[in-house]
Formats: structure tokens, C-alpha cells, sequence
């Protein structure tokens, strides 16, 4: 059962625009949530990451927003750039216990010069 | 730093046979992580060790999946016997649990086809 969620498999943004990759989960006890960023051929690198004690974080052009009620979280790229194409996945765990992430299925985001 | 290191890079095979993938972690990192992509599931945790132990392989998929780490520096995923179902690409990830142990360093993955 996938307990992280991204149910846009694509997303296509023109350059300077702004991106916006969503990610719902299922189980409340997740309390820390990622952002991966994938290219081809490469493994996945992070990005950016929430504690749920926070509802944003901003790190530069990208914005991760965490709303807990609806159990979802969103990425934001702005101004988007044709060096950030590349497949983002969410990520969530629980700070305490086991320190495995679960992952969602992936968002590939092309940047349209 | 070199970096999780994978291989090998691509595997082709045929059904039955047996394939071993191969990782060796960032030195000092003492998690590590194999996980298993595919486009319907994503990233799926397949097994994870703690200090060489492994403390998590419910994501193991079936009895053909085993995997070792007999060092800090050296884990090793086998199937045996493969199907064309295994076809995926495998990562490798470590990390230094107690800090920032969320943020997993993966490798650059093992294409496996298995025809």
C-alpha cells in the first residue's frame, strides 16, 4: 500500500514560471517530510526537507509547504530554470523509531526554455 | 568523498539466472539502504542494516531476495533465481543515523533487465 502518494506523474512548466509538485499521505505518524530531486542516470539527491513542527520551509527558489490536516505537502520552484527538469520525489518518516524513508512514485518536471 | 558506490552499472540476464549487485557505502556512514525502482511503486525500501545488521527486510519481496553486509564498507543484493518481474533499477543509500539520517546518499543504481 503506498502510504506517500504523487499523483502527477509529469509536469511541464515554462522557464521563469512557477512549479508546483504535490504529495499526499496516508499515515499520521510521519512527522518529517523530503524532497528528492532525480536526474538520469544519477541517484536520487536531496533537496529540501519539513519538520512537521513547521508548516514551510524555504531554501532559496524552492518553498516546501506541509499543511497536516490534509495530510499534504507541496514543492515550490521559483523562477523556474531548465536545470531543475528532472524527476522530484516526495518522501516522508517519523523522526523517532525506524529510520527508513517511504517515497512516493515520482513527479518528472520539464522546464520549457 | 567518492560517494555511494554502485555496480555494477547494467546487468542484462536471463531469467533463472542468478545477479548479485554490489555497494559500498560513504565511509563512516554506518546505515544502508536498498531500494528498488519501478514506475508503478516508485522508490520501494527493500532492506535496510544498522551497523552490518540488518533490521528491516519486510520489503524483501520474496525468499529469491537476499541480501548481506559482512563489513562497513560492503553490502552485496542477490537474486537467485531471477524473473523478468526483478527488472528495475536497484539503489543503494547510506547514511549516518543519529544526525541528519533522513538525508540517504544514494548511489547512481544498477540497471537490471532480466530477459
Amino acid at each position: 500500500d503506498q502510504q506517500v502518494k504523487q499523483n502527477s506523474p509529469s509536469l511541464s512548466v515554462q522557464e521563469g514560471r512557477i512549479s508546483i509538485l504535490n504529495c499526499d499521505y496516508t499515515n499520521s505518524m510521519f512527522d518529517y517530510f523530503l524532497w528528492y530531486k532525480k536526474y538520469p542516470a544519477e541517484g536520487p539527491t536531496f533537496l529540501i526537507s519539513i519538520s512537521s513542527i513547521k508548516d514551510k520551509n524555504e531554501d532559496g527558489r524552492f518553498t516546501v509547504f506541509l499543511n497536516k490536516s490534509a495530510k499534504h505537502l507541496s514543492l515550490h520552484i521559483v523562477p523556474s530554470q531548465p536545470g531543475d527538469s528532472a524527476v522530484y520525489f516526495c518522501a516522508a518518516s517519523r523522526l523517532t523509531g525506524a529510520n527508513n524513508l517511504f517515497f512516493g512514485t515520482g513527479t518528472r518536471l520539464t522546464v520549457i526554455p | 568523498d567518492a560517494g555511494v558506490i554502485q555496480s555494477p552499472r547494467h546487468e542484462v540476464t536471463e531469467m533463472g539466472q542468478e545477479v548479485t549487485l554490489r555497494c559500498k557505502p560513504i565511509s563512516g556512514h554506518n546505515s544502508l539502504f536498498w531500494y528498488r525502482q519501478t514506475m508503478m511503486r516508485g522508490l520501494e525500501l527493500l532492506i535496510y542494516f544498522n551497523n552490518n545488521v540488518p533490521i528491516d527486510d519486510s520489503g524483501m519481496p520474496e525468499d529469491r531476495f537476499s541480501a548481506k553486509m559482512p563489513n562497513a564498507s560492503f553490502s552485496t543484493l542477490k537474486i537467485q533465481p531471477s524473473e523478468p518481474r526483478d527488472s528495475a533499477v536497484y539503489f543503494c543509500a547510506s547514511s549516518l543515523w543519529g544526525t541528519d539520517n533522513e538525508k540517504l546518499f544514494f548511489g547512481s543504481g544498477t540497471q537490471l533487465s532480466v530477459l
